[in-house]
């Protein structure tokens, strides 16, 4: 399998601008979760689905973002519209099953809002 | 909720030295603990994990023991090389708390030659 897969890997965009990240969770995975990094906050859950469906999104900052898992193969994170505070890493990682089961990475999808 | 505290970097090691990297936990129920490492550029990958009380996990001569009676799930390596540094974070998982992974903050760690 060629693991999680993100796009792109790097976005640059204009404040306000509406921005779309991708994911591509391992196949058979039925969790998926969103994280972003910042050296100022770490390492934030924003929202995990599993199954399709979002079961927290407490993390999510606020109305702007949005997600949707709309098949067990896709999932979109979308900021609109994107501030430069929204400047970030942004990791998507997949795992079938519960707590006993690790989770795998994505490499990432680094936005810079100018 | 659950949360995860580890100790705040950088650690700066020479090559050879005994790494320890303290990770402690609250969680409802009896999570699995996991340690990941994240490399300059790159996505976390899992380093070990121990899913019960008492378990070691062990990987690239990384290990960790799962201590409920502490809480704690200390990271260990004897001798340190410079490939080693990395970003390293510890995580928990719980069912009681819907099979959320939460992450401690990290710890970077730099091994000098």
């Amino acid at each position: 399998d060629a693991g999680v897969i993100q796009s792109p890997r790097h976005e640059v965009t204009e404040m306000g601008q509406e921005v779309t990240l991708r994911c591509k969770p391992i196949s058979g995975h039925d969790y998926l979760f969103w994280y972003r990094q910042t050296m100022m906050r770490g390492l934030e859950l924003l929202i995990y689905f599993n199954n399709n469906v979002p079961i927290d999104d407490s993390g999510m900052p606020e109305d702007r973002f949005s997600a949707k898992m709309p098949n067990a193969s896709f999932s979109t994170l979308k900021i609109q519209p994107s501030e430069p505070r929204d400047s970030a890493v942004y990791f998507c990682a997949s795992s079938w099953g519960g707590m006993n089961t690790e989770a795998f990475f994505g490499q990432g999808t680094r936005l810079t809002v100018v | 909720g659950d949360s995860v505290t580890q100790m705040e970097g950088p650690v700066t090691l020479s090559e050879e030295a005994f790494l320890t990297i303290n990770c402690t936990y609250t969680a409802t129920g009896y999570p699995s603990l996991f340690w990941y490492v994240q490399y300059p550029g790159e996505g976390l990958q899992l380093l070990l994990k121990a899913t019960k009380a008492d378990d070691k996990g062990s990987n690239k001569g990384f290990e960790a023991t799962y201590r409920k009676e502490t809480t704690s799930f200390h990271l260990e390596k004897g001798s340190v090389q410079v490939s080693d540094s990395a970003v390293y974070f510890c995580a928990l998982r719980g069912k009681a708390a819907g099979n959320k992974l939460t992450f401690g903050g990290g710890t970077r760690v730099l091994v000098k030659p």
